[in-house]
């Protein structure tokens, strides 16, 4: 079945860059998500990737995709203190609504 | 427009008791899940539903039931709760898929112990 793998924790500065990591196994995957999840509420989505794309930009947040290696990376520039949360990456083949989701990477800011 | 809405939001059940979570969204989507997280663990699915009156099992189905009487409502229903099933459990919903990108909608989570 599909698996996807994040490390547990991260800690950085704030001002600093964050780049949070995931590795999946499904080669069918067709949509990569990045969701948030902040104490005590649900997880919401930050951005999402389609699996012909290398890389997408949005504002703070860039996401890479390399899907040889299956390799998707969340990086968020100037991390601040409000970016402290544990953050989710998901997949799902074929544009279904099944997502897989990793075990959720807590992030860190330090001032 | 309240999203996705989970009632309650704690709960403890003593063994053997049963309970129903209830779900409920407002957006006209036609699929419904239920995950459960645990830490270390991520969100495992336990049931979801692609439209009124069908659901499926998910990856961590036993103990839990569910119907889809409606397309607001997606209830689960803990049968006889056991320890193993305390946990936080997250309702989502999303647009029906033809391919197209859909992400889930996410309920603010009930949080359930059961001792």
């Amino acid at each position: 079945g599909e698996d996807v793998e994040q490390s547990l924790f991260l800690s950085v500065r704030e001002g600093d860059s964050s780049v949070i990591n995931c590795t999946y196994t499904d080669s069918s995957s067709t949509y990569l998500y990045w969701y948030k999840q902040e104490p005590g509420a649900g997880l919401q989505l930050l951005t999402y990737i389609f699996s012909n794309m290398d890389m997408k930009q949005d504002q703070r947040l860039t996401v890479l995709l390399n899907k040889k290696d299956k390799h998707l990376s969340l990086r968020i520039a100037d991390t601040q203190t409000g970016d402290s949360a544990i953050y989710f990456c998901a997949e799902t083949a074929g544009g279904g609504n099944k997502l897989t989701f990793g075990t959720g990477t807590q992030l860190k800011v330090e001032l | 427009n309240a999203g996705v809405t989970q009632t309650p939001k704690f709960q403890v059940l003593k063994t053997g008791q049963s309970m129903t979570l209830q779900c409920a969204q407002d957006m006209n989507h036609e699929y419904m899940s239920w995950y459960r997280q645990d830490p270390g663990m991520g969100l495992r699915l336990i049931h979801y539903s692609v439209g009124a009156g069908i659901t499926d099992q998910g990856e961590v189905p036993n103990g839990y039931n569910v119907s889809r009487s409606t397309t607001e409502d997606f209830p689960l229903r803990l049968l006889s709760a056991a320890p193993s099933q305390t946990s936080v459990y997250f309702c989502a919903s999303s647009y029906g898929s033809d391919g197209r990108v859909s992400p889930l909608h996410f309920g603010n989570g009930t949080r359930l112990t059961v001792t």
